[in-house]
């Protein structure tokens, strides 16, 4: 079965610093992962995807990912970190069929 | 371009009460998704549409919840008797290019819906 692993329910980090947000992922056949983000009494919003190519990919905000297929791995990461990063991560990976797998969530907090 | 639309934003009712969801979708996004999550847990994957047509609607918990969309525009979710295990927030989503599974979808605000 599919599945989404994000071991962390919450991260702290200083304002400046790096932050790195985790994800695990178990498919069949080859994964499309996804982050989003969801700011409070928002929807959720796309940050960035990894569906082929470069292992490491680029998305909004400054935020990165890192493909990792040998570790099952897509962590999500930013060199430094703002206040207003502070918001709930989603991971979610797709394979066979359309629907997102959602992993349950990471909260994140930057502190000043 | 407006991005995906929901309403209500909030919904109380009572446990037996009927309730119904809309989700207005991206203009020309043929790929319409219901999802949901109770709190503290994973957001789950209820149902799919192409276009008017049920792709999947593996995830849809029982047959209190009946969702339609159509026309192909805008879609409903009804959940008739609502339960209190039915409390959550529902999030609907849309997307292009109906197959392309690397596309991502676009998420609506949500409809929190509290069951008393």
């Amino acid at each position: 079965a599919q599945s989404v692993a994000q071991p962390e329910d919450q991260v702290n980090v200083a304002e400046g610093n790096p932050l790195t947000v985790k994800c695990t992922y178990s498919v069949s056949g080859n994964p499309y992962l996804f982050w989003y983000v969801q700011y409070p009494n928002r929807g959720l919003q796309f940050l960035l995807k990894y569906i082929t190519g470069d292992n490491l990919v680029k998305g909004s905000y400054g935020f990165e990912a890192e493909f990792n297929k040998s570790q099952t791995s897509f962590h999500l990461k930013k060199p430094s970190a703002l206040v207003s990063d502070s918001a709930l991560y989603f991971c979610a990976v797709r394979s066979a069929g359309t629907a997102l797998i959602f992993g349950k969530g990471t909260t994140l907090s930057v502190s000043s | 371009e407006a991005g995906v639309t929901q309403f209500p934003s909030h919904s109380v009712i009572e446990k037996g009460q009927t309730v119904t969801l809309r989700c207005d979708p991206i203009s020309g996004h043929d790929n319409l998704y219901w999802y949901r999550r109770v709190m503290g847990k994973e957001i789950k994957f209820l149902l799919h549409f192409v276009k008017e047509s049920k792709q999947d609607e593996s995830g849809m918990p029982n047959n209190r919840f009946l969702a339609e969309r159509t026309g192909g525009t805008y879609s409903t979710l009804k959940v008739q008797p609502a339960e209190l295990e039915d409390s959550g927030v529902y999030f609907c989503a849309s997307s292009q290019l109906a197959g392309v599974g690397g596309n991502e979808q676009f998420f609506g605000p949500g409809t929190r819906l509290t069951v008393l």
